[in-house]
């Protein structure tokens, strides 16, 4: 199972907007509204901001928020702030139940 | 509130075997699956393997059957995961995640990490 594709890295600056990309095949993100999104600051593990595409664990801030479009999932930033600083990981539910994460995407906040 | 807690950093040889485990509590340990996850120096998040808690069966990533083993203590709500036949680039940090429900497929809770190396 080969990785979803996110770009590198994305930027902007505080306020600004910025959206990151999750790219899959028909046979994950295709397939199910089952993605998921994950924010990691350096050294700490990972947290649950969107899950089922578009929707928000409770605390998460409505500055996040996703969505999908064939095989392709995406993030969005509204309103970028400094602690929004951090990399960012999307995951999908697969066909032969298992997951599969993405590449990994570092966000800079200017 | 709910908590995974991980065991403490292994340091092993290539061809040895390492168990790390995560110790859940706060919720009802049967009533989520346990996922495990990696994450290699400066690398992305792999996927590795998932446990039904409640009936103790497993899947696994195509990478890791044969080498990687999921157990878990129902009457200590922890679960376990074995790793053999190590190698260097099995060097990583290893999460465990609660699934936050089937239907979502997300993973709601993570354990703290457990750094795993392997050098001769």
């Amino acid at each position: 199972q080969s990785a979803l594709t996110q770009p590198p890295s994305v930027s902007g600056s505080p306020g600004q907007s910025v959206t990151i990309s999750c790219t899959g095949t028909s046979s994950d993100v295709g397939s199910y509204n089952r993605v998921s999104w994950y924010q990691q600051p350096p050294g700490t593990a990972p947290k649950l901001i969107i899950y089922e595409v578009n929707n928000r664990p409770s605390g998460v801030p409505d500055r996040f928020s996703g969505s999908k479009s064939g095989n392709t999932a995406s993030l969005t930033i509204s309103g970028l702030q400094a602690e929004d600083e951090a990399d960012y990981y999307c995951s999908s539910h697969t066909s032969i139940n298992t997951y599969v994460f993405g590449t990994g995407t570092k966000v800079t906040v200017l | 509130q709910v908590q995974l807690v991980q065991s403490g950093a292994e340091v092993k040889k290539p061809g040895a075997s390492v168990k790390v485990s995560c110790k859940a509590s706060g919720y009802t340990f049967t009533g989520h699956y346990i996922h495990w996850v990696r994450q290699a120096p400066g690398q992305g998040i792999e996927w590795m393997a998932w446990i039904n808690t409640n009936s103790g069966s497993t899947n696994y990533a195509q990478n890791f059957q044969g080498r990687v083993t999921m157990t878990r203590d129902t009457s200590i709500s922890t679960a376990y995961m074995e790793v053999s036949r190590l190698k260097s680039d099995d060097t990583a940090v290893y999460f465990c995640a609660r699934l936050y429900s089937i239907s979502s497929k997300a993973f709601d809770y993570w354990g703290q990490g457990t750094l795993v190396t392997v050098s001769s």
